[in-house]
């Protein structure tokens, strides 16, 4: 069955670091797709970054960087430089499959606390 | 361009009434989902429309059920309201639901159960 854990509930990091939040998957499916968003206290979710299976090299959005590794089922989410702004609720989040995926799933969600 | 829009934006009801919810994709989608998120968890996916069709269905009772019309736009509706069905309740748009595709959030509804 499909399930996404994020096993940070909370993390600080100083302005101008790089933050690195964790996220592992399970699916048996081979085919398989793997999203990061970012929620505000607006509450609006925005998409940050997209990881397929089958993609060879690592996605990379901006100051947004994946951290694929297939074999540990990890999908960790890096973000350089961190801004003030980046604080907020940050879900990862896993689509299985290319016909009957429909179905996405969501993480417990890790909040970022960015210190100025 | 326009990105998903839902209303209300916010609506407080009491136990046992109905409510229904709307959303409108972004122009050219033709995929709606809707999610349900409880204050300090991740969204629950609720449904998923393409063309018109659900194609996908999560763990919800069926007093919850939704709709897609031709244009696309969307709506979600809960009968006999329960206290536990007080959340943000979000809408996504993309364009065909499957794989790659993004979804893009509309700022949701947050609904308040009395």
């Amino acid at each position: 069955a499909q399930k996404i854990t994020q096993t940070q509930p909370g993390m600080f990091v100083q302005e101008k670091e790089a933050v690195t939040l964790d996220c592992t998957y399970d699916t048996s499916d081979p085919s398989y797709g793997l999203f990061w968003y970012k929620q505000p206290s607006s509450g609006e979710m925005i998409f940050l970054i997209y990881q397929g299976s089958y993609d060879q090299q690592n996605a990379t959005e901006g100051r947004y960087s994946l951290n694929f590794q297939k074999a540990r089922k990890s999908a960790n989410l890096v973000i350089s430089a961190s801004q003030l702004g980046d604080s907020a609720m940050y879900f990862c989040a896993m689509r299985e499959g290319y016909t009957g995926g429909f179905k996405t799933i969501f993480g417990a969600g890790t909040r970022l606390f960015v210190k100025a | 361009d326009a990105g998903v829009t839902q209303s209300p934006t916010h609506l407080i009801k009491t136990r046992g009434q109905q409510v229904t919810l709307r959303c409108s994709p972004i122009s050219g989608h033709k995929s709606v989902s809707w999610y349900q998120q409880v204050l300090g968890q991740g969204p629950q996916f609720i449904f998923q429309y393409y063309e018109k069709e659900e194609r996908g269905r999560g763990n919800f009772p069926d007093r919850f059920s939704a709709r897609q019309f031709p244009n696309y736009s969307s709506e979600l509706n809960v009968n006999a309201l329960l206290l536990g069905d007080s959340a943000l309740y979000l809408c996504a748009s993309s364009l065909n639901g499957q794989g790659p595709n993004e979804q893009y959030f509309g700022p949701g509804t947050r609904l308040t159960v009395t």
